[in-house]
């Protein structure tokens, strides 16, 4: 199957800093890509879906100014968590589709800590 | 998005069958199901999917019933490498179709 990477694997920042997380499709080009959330024994919640070329679209409640979205190339898709606070502190999770397959696939998650 | 429902939790003997049940009672016409597991702290891994029929793969299989309301996930000989949460998700195939989970099912293998 197709391979989605993100880096860092974790992170642990100060509040009121910004922390970035790419997500890269390593052998394949995504226009789509998708960005998910999970807090402690929760399931995985989207948060917004990153367009190739264009403007992200983002899942209601979703703060569009806190979590900065850039797709600037077919395979890399950036979070930018700004201004972080200790609320933010989760997993956070990409993926993308491969034209040539039904199903996406995932990276292996970020875990953000905010002190 | 159709939503599914699985069962919270269940268990399973090593080497035993594990079936996991999924119900997609509004699943669309167009619309995949798809099985991922969640090994703890890390990103969904993908097992298989189906449209209509019934599929195997060297994971898993996956029956789907003929009214494709629901669909049971196997897997033929569980290990403990099993243990995980299951996720059960009907989408449509494309390449922009998002994938919403639900809270899944916590699969414990035992031995």
């Amino acid at each position: 199957g197709a391979v989605v990477s993100q880096h860092p694997s974790w992170v642990i920042c100060k509040s009121g800093t910004s922390v970035k997380i790419e997500c890269r499709s390593l052998d394949f080009q995504a226009t789509t890509m998708f960005w998910y959330r999970q807090f402690p024994k929760q399931s995985l919640m989207l948060m917004a879906t990153s367009n190739e070329g264009s403007k992200a679209t983002y899942e209601q409640g979703v703060e569009k100014d806190k979590f900065l979205i850039n797709h600037a190339s077919l395979t890399l898709s950036t979070l930018t968590v700004t201004s972080a606070h200790p609320e933010d502190s989760s997993f956070y999770i990409c993926s993308a589709r491969d034209g040539g397959y039904t199903e996406a696939f995932f990276g292996q998650g970020t875990r953000l800590t905010v002190v | 998005d159709a939503k599914t429902t699985q069962p919270t939790s269940m268990d399973c003997a090593e080497g035993r069958a594990a079936n996991l049940p999924c119900n997609h009672s509004t699943i669309s016409g167009n619309e995949y199901v798809y099985w991922y597991r969640q090994i703890h702290s890390q990103g969904p891994q993908y097992i298989i999917h189906g449209l209509k029929n019934n599929e195997t793969n060297e994971m898993a299989s996956l029956i789907i019933t003929e009214d494709r309301k629901s669909s049971t996930l196997i897997l033929p000989h569980a290990t403990l490498r099993d243990t995980a949460v299951y996720y059960c998700i009907v989408s449509p195939g494309g390449t922009a179709s998002k994938l919403t989970f639900g809270t899944g099912t916590r699969l414990q293998v035992t031995l």
